[in-house]
């Protein structure tokens, strides 16, 4: 149990378009998500917290009008990144908080963004 | 501040043992994971400790001491395909998930 599903797994973009990346809970309800951006050898770094219905909370330095996260049902959560650029190129991740009572948090399988 | 530590890069022989060290800095503590994270694949989850002591399952062993601030994960057995990197995460009081960088460990032969 507890999978999350990433769509799509990679996309190639040109420069200026928007990437819609979606996370869902595949067998159980997460009323907690979780948005990760990785760079090439370094560590996860947390984008945002998305709870269902409400709005997200971005992290410093991440900016919101970018990078907009919607989280419509106890399902999906969605990242767009809008206007994406070269430096947008990354592996993003997504995560469902888990039912466990330490809050183990379950990884999507990542979205792999190549801005041209 | 927040602060995880654990050593960059490791290196191993196929068959022995190896463990990794993380210490923590954090507001507050609620326990503290180890991820295992093969190259282009998101994390997966290998243990959680929030009581002092050591948490075996199967080749792999997660240790926590809190009055220490520090935890290790012990690989055994080592097989080629433990080639990784290994997330240490601590969950503070507000349960956000603080990352380490990781360590990769190199197998070899």
């Amino acid at each position: 149990g507890a999978v999350v599903s990433q769509h799509p797994s990679w996309v190639i973009c040109k420069s200026g378009t928007s990437v819609k990346i979606e996370c869902r809970s595949l067998d159980f309800q997460a009323t907690t998500m979780f948005w990760y951006r990785q760079f090439p050898k370094q560590s996860l770094m947390l984008m945002a917290t998305s709870n269902e219905g409400s709005k997200a909370t971005y992290e410093q330095g991440v900016e919101k009008d970018k990078f907009l996260i919607n989280h419509a049902s106890l399902t999906l959560s969605t990242l767009t990144v809008t206007s994406a650029h070269p430096e947008d190129s990354s592996f993003y991740i997504c995560s469902a908080q888990g039912l466990a009572d330490y809050n183990e948090q379950f990884f999507g399988p990542g979205t792999r963004l190549t801005v041209l | 501040g927040q602060n995880i530590d654990q050593p960059t890069e490791m290196t191993a022989t196929e068959g022995a043992i190896v463990q990794i060290n993380c210490t923590y800095q954090t507001s507050g503590f609620n326990g503290l994971f180890w991820y295992q994270q093969h190259a282009g694949e998101a994390p997966t989850f290998l243990s959680y400790n929030v009581l002092d002591g050591l948490e075996e399952k199967g080749r792999f062993s997660s240790f926590l001491s809190r009055s220490k601030g520090y935890s290790y994960l012990l690989l055994k057995e080592l097989q080629m395909k433990d080639s990784a990197s290994y997330l240490c995460a601590a969950l503070d009081s507000n349960y956000q998930l603080i990352w380490g960088a990781g360590t990769k460990l190199i197998i070899k032969p």
